[in-house]
Order: C-alpha cells, then sequence, then structure tokens
C-alpha cells in the first residue's frame, strides 16, 4: 500500500518561534496532499489542500500566513506553522491523494508549544 | 445537522464479538465510502473504500452501504483486542476530487 511519512514525530517549541512539519509519499507520487489537524478524541479537520506547484487552498477559517504550506514536489509538502503559541498545540496529519479519492495518512506529528 | 454523523461510542464488546460500527450522512451526492482505523497518537489507516451502494469484504471486514437510506455500516468479525482503535468514517462526492467529510469516530475497546 501506499506509505506516507511525516516528520518529526513530536516536536516542543517555544511561544513565538516556527516550527516545520514534513509530509513525504514514500513510494508514490502524490499531486494533491492534504493538512488536518486534531484535538484529542476529535475527529479531523482538514486545514488545506496542497497541489505540486500551486498555493494551497485553505480551509474557512485557517490563517493561510500562520500555515504555509508548500508543496514543491510530488513526494513531499511542508508545513510550518508560523510564530507558534500554545493554542496551536495539537496533532497535525498530512495525507496524500491516490486515484481519485483514497488518501493514505501520515503518522501524524505532535506540536506542543510552550 | 452535521454532514456526516457517527456516535463517538466508546463502545466495548468482548473478543470474539461481531461489531457494528454505522455512519449516517444527509449530502445525497456522496458517491464513495471509506473506514479508517486509528490508533491512538497515530495517523488513520485505511481499511476500507467503496463505491456507491453494495457490499465489500476483506478478510474480517465487511462495508455496506444503503444511498438509499444515506447510510454505511463496517462490520467487523471476530473481533480481536487488536482491533481496539478509533474507526472513522469518511465520504466525499463523485465527478473529480471533492475533500473527504469525516464522522466524529467511533472508539471501539475489545477487551479479552
Amino acid at each position: 500500500g501506499a506509505v506516507v511519512s511525516q516528520h518529526p514525530s513530536r516536536v516542543i517549541c517555544k511561544s513565538g518561534t516556527s516550527v516545520k512539519i514534513e509530509c513525504r509519499s514514500l513510494d508514490f507520487q502524490a499531486t494533491t496532499m492534504f493538512w488536518y489537524r486534531q484535538f484529542p478524541k476529535k475527529s479531523l479537520m482538514l486545514m488545506a489542500t496542497s497541489n505540486e506547484g500551486s498555493k494551497a487552498t485553505y480551509e474557512q477559517g485557517v490563517e493561510k500566513d500562520k500555515f504555509l504550506i508548500n508543496h514543491a514536489s510530488l513526494t513531499l509538502s511542508t508545513l510550518t506553522v508560523t510564530s507558534a503559541h500554545p493554542e496551536d498545540s495539537s496533532f497535525y496529519i498530512c495525507s496524500a491523494r491516490v486515484g481519485f479519492h483514497e488518501q493514505f495518512f501520515g503518522p501524524g506529528t505532535r506540536l506542543t508549544v510552550l | 445537522q452535521k454532514e456526516v454523523e457517527q456516535d463517538p461510542g466508546p463502545l466495548s464488546v468482548p473478543e470474539g464479538a461481531i461489531v457494528s460500527l454505522n455512519c449516517t450522512y444527509s449530502n445525497s451526492a456522496f458517491q464513495y465510502f471509506m473506514w479508517y482505523r486509528q490508533y491512538s497518537r497515530k495517523g488513520p489507516e485505511l481499511l476500507m473504500y467503496t463505491y456507491s451502494s453494495g457490499n465489500k469484504e476483506d478478510g474480517r471486514f465487511t462495508a455496506q452501504v444503503d444511498k438509499s437510506s444515506k447510510y454505511i455500516s463496517l462490520f467487523i468479525r471476530d473481533s480481536q483486542p487488536s482491533d481496539s482503535a478509533t474507526y472513522l468514517c469518511a465520504m466525499t462526492e463523485g465527478g473529480g476530487y471533492n475533500k473527504l467529510i469525516f464522522g466524529a469516530g467511533t472508539r471501539l475497546a475489545v477487551h479479552p
């Protein structure tokens, strides 16, 4: 099956700093990747859709200047949380689209902002 | 009303039981239906993927879609403690890419 990796798996940072999370498709090329956020015991909330070579499409209510997404290649998308604050602490998960509708998810990144 | 409704549970069953997980939805345009399993602190894992109405079986798992009732189910036979996880239904419209709409997830605990 399609394998998606994320790095780092866990990160702790100070308030005001920026954090970059990488999402890679390991054995396939992904023209479209997605970034989700998940709060404890809650479902996934789509933040943005990342298309290779073009600007990301953000969901309503997601600050594009705070959550910078870059999809520079067919196997890598990055999410940068800029000027992180404690309320940004969450579990961030990426996925890659395979075919028209299937999505394969990465293992997630737990961000803690102190 | 949410587009996709899923009972969050928790659902606790003894090992070997048949588990039934369900989702209802309101958007009649949904054509593609998926079930994901998510272990604690991990990313979701795709279990089943079905198109339109009907059944699909894969080992101990059976997915059912009833579009007339806007109701989908996942059955797990001979449940095992390793099946303990959160199960998320997800669905999307046809006609090219549309984003996945997820249910809230049902927490399942299978006890020995």
